[in-house]
């Protein structure tokens, strides 16, 4: 599976847009990108997932370059809830391979007021 | 109501203590997972099972064992604890093999002294 590198931490002022990137320089054509979310002290939160398009959904917007080296997760208008870490995961989804995810360190990312 | 649960949510216990912690799903899901959370780890993919009766090693499976009996339960115990597996532990599910989605529990904090 790809290796993602994610900055350690960001910060943005609430009711702004977060911006999140994400590098995925050694991915392979079969593999998407997910983001995940862990609250403190909570279990992880799916957000969004895409392969090459641009994707929508009520949480977030996910931002993929056309080389799909790397990405960027909007979150656009930040809430004091939205403060997490945040997991940029890239995997494959083989016919004869289970699904697994591998997280990284990911983004801490501060919503301040 | 619906959803994952884990039990207990705290533990501590003694060096060499068998140990097991529970995870129950409502969903009837397919796949289910185990993951520790360290500091300077993030999360750590533990076992996994594709369906009842079939399970398989993730990134650190040494010194823990699963079952699974039936598709809705998935219990992790450590046959003997140690040290090292102080850590908060996340079990998950996930509809089939190719979901995106991954739902996590409210994660057990286990000690061991």
């Amino acid at each position: 599976d790809a290796k993602t590198t994610q900055p350690p931490s960001m910060d943005c002022a609430e009711g702004r847009a977060a911006n999140l990137p994400c590098n995925h320089s050694t991915i392979s054509g079969n593999e998407y990108v997910y983001w995940y979310r862990q609250i403190h002290s909570q279990g992880p939160q799916y957000i969004i997932h895409g392969l090459k398009n641009n994707e929508t959904n009520e949480m977030a917007s996910l931002i993929i370059t056309e080389d799909r080296k790397s990405s960027t997760l909007i979150l656009p208008h930040a809430t004091l809830r939205d403060t997490a870490v945040y997991y940029c995961i890239v995997r494959a989804i083989l016919m004869d391979s289970s699904y697994k995810l591998i997280f990284g360190s990911g983004t801490r990312l501060l919503v301040r007021p | 109501d619906a959803g994952i649960t884990q039990s207990p949510r705290y533990k501590i216990t003694e060096t060499g203590r068998q140990v097991t912690l529970m995870c129950h799903q409502t969903w009837s899901h397919s796949y289910m997972f185990w993951y520790r959370q360290d500091l300077g780890h993030g999360l750590r993919l533990i076992y996994y099972s594709a369906a009842a009766d079939i399970t398989d090693k993730g990134e650190v499976p040494d010194g823990y064992v699963v079952s699974r009996s039936k598709t809705e339960n998935f219990p992790l115990t450590l046959e003997s604890a140690t040290r090292s597996q102080t850590s908060v532990y996340f079990c998950a599910s996930s509809e089939t093999w190719g979901a995106y989605e991954q739902y996590f529990g409210p994660g057990t904090r286990l000690t061991v002294t």
